[in-house]
């Protein structure tokens, strides 16, 4: 059964930083560009950042730039994102997502909230 | 860049078609995507590459794609359909992954 479990959320003070991981099984995951979304309460979906499958490729959306940075260790089958510089409109359930928009292969996982408050 | 524009809300009787609309200037030139999203769940793929439908997906869920607009029908809908569909296309570079707002399918 393929998996994508994400940890690392939490509460955190503008300004600050966290680690997001999002761990995989189920399906190789060195073969897949992999990517991360958010959503705010109540708000759509919106791309932050996506890997190549060998993480030498990287994109990011222009909110995020500069202050996040997406990386992965296929030895541990694991997708990070390092966000610094928090701010309170990062507030959002972050998903991690494989091979977005391919059959086979486009899986999602549950999701960690991240709250930026004071 | 180019946004994706979706009617915030759409709403049909059971058994009646769904249809929903994403309308992007980048749609001629790049696929598009749908998502459907049910309350406190993940997203999940209902078609792909404008009409092509993921194993598993019911056979109701149909994409097209003409021009500047894509269209997700759901032929006889069903209260289960009842969610939030997000299209999705990419910038011209294949880069940029750009959402539209979404739409809340009401069924009853």
């Amino acid at each position: 059964e393929v998996q994508l479990v994400e940890s690392g959320g939490g509460l955190v003070q503008p300004g600050g930083s966290l680690r997001l991981s999002c761990t995989a099984s189920g399906f190789t995951f060195r073969t897949y560009w992999m990517t991360w979304v958010r959503q705010a309460p109540g708000k759509g979906l919106d791309w932050v950042a996506n890997i190549n499958q060998d993480g030498t490729e990287e994109h990011y959306a222009d909110s995020v730039k500069g202050r996040f940075t997406i990386s992965r260790d296929k030895a541990k089958d694991t997708l990070y994102l390092q966000m610094n510089s928090l701010r309170v409109d990062d507030t959002a359930v972050y998903y991690c997502a494989s091979a977005l928009g391919a059959e086979p292969g486009d899986h999602w996982g549950q999701g960690t909230l991240v709250t930026v408050s004071s | 860049s180019y946004d994706l524009t979706q009617p915030p809300s759409v709403s049909v009787s059971p058994g009646q078609t769904a249809r929903i609309t994403c309308s992007g200037d980048g749609l001629p030139k790049k696929y598009a995507y749908w998502y459907q999203q049910k309350s406190g769940q993940a997203p999940v793929l209902v078609v792909y590459d404008d009409s092509k439908r993921p194993s598993g997906i019911p056979e109701r869920f149909s994409g097209s794609s003409s021009g500047t607009v894509a269209t997700l029908t759901i032929s006889g809908a069903q209260v289960d359909d009842e969610a939030v569909y997000y299209c999705y296309s990419t910038d011209s570079t294949n880069i940029e992954i750009i959402f539209g707002g979404g739409t809340k399918l009401t069924v009853l």
